[in-house]
């Protein structure tokens, strides 16, 4: 069966420190990749999105980046984090194929200090 | 930006009422809908989805509608449960695309 993961579950992070978030599959291959952030009390917006191995799309203009740099391992970053970082972050896959529906993985919360 | 949104952004119900989460959704090429269940502090999960080349599908104690004529889909929960108390958000997605989340309803079950 396949499985996501997504690490640390929370993050304290001063203002202007870097940013890596990791997020890795298991079970499945070539799959599509995902970063979504989710502000408190509010949808999920799409960060970037990526169909291979580095191949990004970025969603909306902003202070992070994202990386494949191998098939089933999505990283987010950032070079100097900003108050407005802060908050859930969501790594979800799925199958490159069709429609399908998306996997999620548990979070990281994210506080940006 | 969002093209799906919700009507609601609260819903509070008694044990053993049925719910009915409402959404609306402005791509009108858009041919796969699926809704899900946030608990707090956890990623969404998924609960049913739909095709647009059907207007109803029943999972166990929820049903999805889909009105393409007014770009309209719900999330009917039978017999609701505390433990269904969450936030429900429909998404959208063209083939091809990703998956556009619209803003979540926070249900809430009183006992």
């Amino acid at each position: 069966s396949q499985t996501i993961h997504q690490w640390p579950a929370t993050l304290v992070q001063p203002v202007g420190s870097p940013l890596s978030l990791e997020c890795t599959v298991e079970g499945t291959s070539n799959p599509n990749l995902y970063w979504y952030r989710q502000a408190a009390g509010r949808g999920l917006q799409l960060l970037f999105y990526s169909v291979g191995i580095g191949q990004i799309s970025s969603e909306v203009p902003q202070n992070l980046s994202a990386s494949r740099p191998q098939d089933r391992q999505f990283i987010l970053s950032s070079k100097k984090l900003l108050l407005s970082d802060s908050g859930f972050y969501l790594c979800a896959w799925t199958k490159t194929t069709g429609n399908t529906e998306a996997f999620f993985g548990q979070g990281t919360r994210l506080t940006v200090v | 930006g969002e093209s799906v949104g919700l009507h609601l952004p609260t819903l509070s119900v008694q044990e053993g009422d049925n719910s009915i989460i409402n959404c609306a959704y402005s791509n009108s090429a858009s041919d796969y809908f699926i809704w899900y269940k946030q608990e707090s502090g956890k990623g969404p999960q998924f609960i049913i989805d739909i095709r647009s080349n059907m207007d109803k599908r029943q999972g166990q104690r929820v049903t999805v509608l889909l009105n393409k004529t007014v770009k309209h889909l719900s999330l009917q929960i039978a017999a609701t449960q505390p433990g269904d108390s969450a936030v429900y958000f429909c998404a959208e997605n063209q083939a091809g695309t990703a998956l556009i989340f619209g803003k979540g309803t926070t249900l809430s079950v009183s006992s």
